[in-house]
């Protein structure tokens, strides 16, 4: 059973507007939530992070939020540009407990000219 | 500082033969941790070395094996490989502390014939 979830495994956004990407999951042991950037070839590079303690962390354009009571969390981009084109992973762990990182499938954004 | 590498960056192998990967993490890092990357499943954990001791392990077969030496490179081993274990082979290195964000390698991506 996936534990973090993303369930669109594209999305296409103009450039300009925001990108909207989400994330569910499953574990309520979670408590730490990070968002990952890939390109093709290359290794996911880290983009933002959030503690549980918090609902919202912002950096530049990036914007993670994050809804315990829904297990939901999501990373807005604004505004898109064509270097956002990418997959984004989200990923998850547990203070205390394994320490693992346990990431979802990923969401390809494509940036529209 | 030097990035995480990770040694050979392709390969293709035939059923049944086995393999060894290599990562180098960054200086200072005494964590690495194993990915798998495929289309279908995403980024899946393999395991987790610390201080040449591997502390955290995923749910793949033994035919997926590890090591840690004192320098805190590490070596992941795929022996009898079947052609599922096609993928993109992903090495990350951190310091070792609680949640903390890990940073990727380049990947080895590993074809089996």
């Amino acid at each position: 059973d996936q534990q973090v979830k993303q369930n669109s495994p594209s999305l296409s956004v103009q450039e300009g507007r925001i990108s909207i990407l989400n994330c569910d999951y499953t574990n309520s042991m979670f408590d730490y939530f990070l968002w990952y950037k890939k390109y093709p070839a290359e290794g996911p590079t880290f983009l933002i992070s959030i503690s549980s303690i918090k609902d919202k962390n912002e950096d530049g354009r990036f914007t993670v939020f994050l809804n315990k009571s829904a297990k939901h969390l999501s990373l807005h981009i604004v505004p898109s540009q064509p270097g956002d084109s990418a997959v984004y992973f989200c990923a998850a762990s547990a203070m205390g407990r394994d320490d693992k990182i346990i990431f979802g499938k990923g969401t390809r954004l494509h940036i529209l000219p | 500082k030097a990035g995480v590498t990770q040694t050979p960056r392709y390969l293709i192998k035939t059923r049944g033969q086995q393999v060894t990967l290599s990562c180098s993490p960054i200086s200072g890092h005494r964590s690495v941790s194993w990915y798998q990357q495929t289309p279908g499943q995403g980024l899946q954990f393999l395991f987790e070395y610390f201080s040449e001791t591997q502390r955290n392990k995923g749910n793949f077969p033994g035919r997926f094996s590890g090591r840690q030496f004192s320098n805190s490179r590490s070596e992941m081993n795929v022996s009898t490989l079947e052609l599922g274990d096609s993928a993109l082979y992903l090495c990350a290195s951190s310091l070792g502390q609680d949640q903390e964000t890990q940073y990727f390698g380049p990947g080895t991506r590993l074809l089996v014939l």
